[in-house]
């Protein structure tokens, strides 16, 4: 699944707000899906992974869930931070080849 | 412990130059992968390895060759560059079984090729 396009979705959030970032994979085959947050500058740094044996899973203040039978997973970020400003990919694939989203931009305001 | 260390971290290459771009891990990591990334798109996978002495294609192959001596090391190497090669590098490695770790990644290697 390879995405195309200049122009990242973007998520606009009020401090304290909850995120939901959403994500449309391609491969059906897919057995693990990973939610990256990549801040300017640096490399993508993992946030939660999830099986496609699960269809939630919970880390601190992140949600992940998968609906395999639509192809869709989504990241929730409670109480959304000014350092949750990111640009957030997700990302399908097996334990050593990964495809990935085009990402989403989010802006956390004040 | 480093991590994935990635060098250089900024580099400009003239059209036809050849150079390595240098991963090194030191988490002993059997998978390691290389990506690059352009504006406004995901991450594409180029090549990935499975473990020492085994490399494979990925997405986006061409124009780039790899080779895995030992675990920690799994240079990228630029043939001939081309400006369709400008771009951010990354590279990745991961333990290849589920847990709470997924893929590291290194802090990536801007080229700029012209």
């Amino acid at each position: 699944g390879e995405s195309v396009g200049l122009h990242l979705p973007t998520l606009s959030v009020q401090e304290g707000d909850n995120s939901i970032i959403n994500c449309a994979y391609s491969n059906s085959a897919s057995d693990y899906f990973i939610w990256y947050k990549q801040e300017s500058g640096k490399g993508p740094q993992f946030i939660i992974d999830i099986r496609s044996n699960m269809d939630k899973r919970q880390g601190q203040r992140v949600t992940v869930l998968l609906n395999k039978t639509v192809k869709h997973l989504s990241l929730q970020i409670a109480a959304t931070q000014p350092g949750d400003s990111a640009v957030y990919f997700c990302a399908w694939g097996d334990d050593y080849k990964l495809s990935f989203g085009a990402g989403t931009t989010v802006t956390v305001r004040a | 412990n480093a991590g994935v260390t990635q060098t250089p971290k900024f580099q400009v290459l003239k059209t036809g130059q050849s150079m390595t771009l240098q991963c090194a891990q030191d988490m002993n990591h059997e998978y390691m992968s290389w990506y690059r990334q352009d504006p406004g798109m995901g991450l594409r996978l180029i090549h990935y390895s499975v473990g020492a002495g085994i490399t494979d294609q990925g997405e986006v192959p061409n124009g780039y060759n790899v080779s895995r001596s030992t675990t920690e090391d799994f240079p990228l190497r630029l043939l001939s560059a081309a400006p369709s090669q400008t771009s951010v590098y990354f590279c990745a490695s991961s333990y290849g079984v589920q847990g709470d770790y997924g893929y590291t990644f290194g802090s990536g290697t801007r080229l700029t090729v012209v």
